[in-house]
Parts: C-alpha cells; sequence; structure tokens
C-alpha cells in the first residue's frame, strides 16, 4: 500500500528547534513532490512549499520562506520540516503530501504531525 | 493573485444537491482539484483534474471549471458527506500551491 507515514506529535518551547518527517513507502520516493500543508486549529489548509526529492528542487510559498526549511533524504525515502527558533504561532497540524506532477493533485498524504509550542 | 475564494459554509438537506463553488479570476483555464476532509481527519481528494474522480470516490461527487468558477457537485448528499471541502491548484505564473479557504458543509 502506499503511504506516507508521519513522524509523531511534538511538545516544545519557544525559541527551540525542531524537525518533523515525512516516510514514505510502496512508491518511487524520488518520482513524487512532497508538499507540506498546515492547519491551525479551526482553520483550513495553507500550502508551506514543496519538494521533488529527485533533484532536491524547493518551493515555498512566500508566506513561509524563511521561516521554515524542507529537505529530503532520498536514500530513506523521507522528507523533513524543520524550524530553527519555533514561536507559539507555530502551533498546528502539519500534513505532508505527495503529488506526482506540480499541476497533478496531491493524491496521498500522511496522518499529519501536531507541533505544540508553549511560549 | 492566486486567492481562492470559497463560500464559509453551504447547508444541505440530505438527498439533495450541494455545489461549492471555487471562484478566481479566469481559473477555467487553471487544472483543479477537491479535498474532503472530516473531523480529526487528514484530507481526501475527491475530483482532480477539474472533474474527475479519482478511485473509490462516489459518482455522487462531480467537478466542473469554466470562466472565473470552478464548483465541486455532490449529489444525493449523505449524512456522512459533512465535511470541510477545499480547492486547490497550481498556479503556473508563480510556480506555487495553492488552497481556497475551505467550506464546511453542514447536511441538515
Amino acid at each position: 500500500e502506499v503511504q506516507l507515514v508521519q513522524s509523531g506529535a511534538e511538545v516544545k518551547k519557544a525559541g527551540e528547534s525542531l524537525k518533523i518527517s515525512c516516510q514514505g513507502s510502496e512508491y518511487t520516493f524520488r518520482k513524487y513532490w512532497i508538499g507540506w500543508v498546515r492547519q491551525m486549529s479551526g482553520k483550513g489548509l495553507e500550502w508551506m512549499g514543496a519538494i521533488y526529492p529527485g533533484d532536491s528542487e524547493i518551493r515555498y510559498s512566500p508566506s513561509f520562506q524563511g521561516q521554515v526549511t524542507i529537505s529530503a533524504d532520498k536514500s530513506i525515502s523521507t522528507a523533513f520540516l524543520q524550524w530553527s527558533s519555533l514561536k507559539a504561532s507555530d502551533t498546528a497540524m502539519y500534513y505532508c503530501a505527495r503529488n506526482q506532477e506540480r499541476v497533478d493533485a496531491s493524491d496521498i498524504w500522511g496522518q499529519g504531525t501536531m507541533v505544540i509550542v508553549s511560549s | 493573485s492566486y486567492v481562492l475564494t470559497q463560500p464559509p459554509s453551504v447547508s444541505v438537506a440530505p438527498g439533495k444537491t450541494a455545489r461549492i463553488t471555487c471562484e478566481r479570476n479566469n481559473i477555467g483555464s487553471k487544472t483543479v482539484h477537491w479535498y474532503q476532509q472530516k473531523a480529526g481527519q487528514a484530507p481526501v481528494l475527491v475530483v482532480h483534474y477539474d472533474s474527475e474522480r479519482p478511485s473509490g470516490i462516489p459518482e455522487r461527487f462531480s467537478g466542473s471549471n469554466s470562466g472565473n468558477t470552478a464548483t465541486l457537485t455532490i449529489s444525493r448528499v449523505e449524512a456522512g458527506d459533512e465535511a470541510d471541502y477545499y480547492c486547490q491548484l497550481w498556479d503556473s505564473s508563480s510556480d506555487l500551491w495553492v488552497f481556497g479557504g475551505g467550506t464546511k458543509l453542514t447536511v441538515l
């Protein structure tokens, strides 16, 4: 079964760093974009950015550029989203999702990683 | 601009038809996808490439896209369709993906 499995929930303090992961299985990881999506409590989906593991091309939403870093290690079929200094406003659910071409839909989603940042 | 505008909420009685819109200037020239997100769950793709249904999605779900409006239509609405629905597209001019603000579908 094709799936994306995300790392577990995190509880951190403001100012701490964090790296969460998204591991793909049962498909050719390097041939699909992995996007990251934020969902704050009671709010909508926000596209943060995406990476193409095949050549490490990365695109960031202007709203998240400079706030997070997206990376991937295709040798372990895993994409990452990281923060160098968390803020309370980073508290949210984060999803990863794959799509094969830019114009394609995100057909497989991870289960989500809840990040809670206390001030 | 890559803003996609959806109505915050749509209400419909069981068995009736729900239509959820997604508006943007000349959206008909883009490829639109729709996702369903039930409470506490990850989003699920219900319509892609404007009007195609992924495997496993009931025929009651359909889509269209023309002019300045893309529409997700849910026929014979059931209680289990109650969820938030999001449109999405890839904006080629900015090379960015974007979601609509989401629409909460309430089944009366």
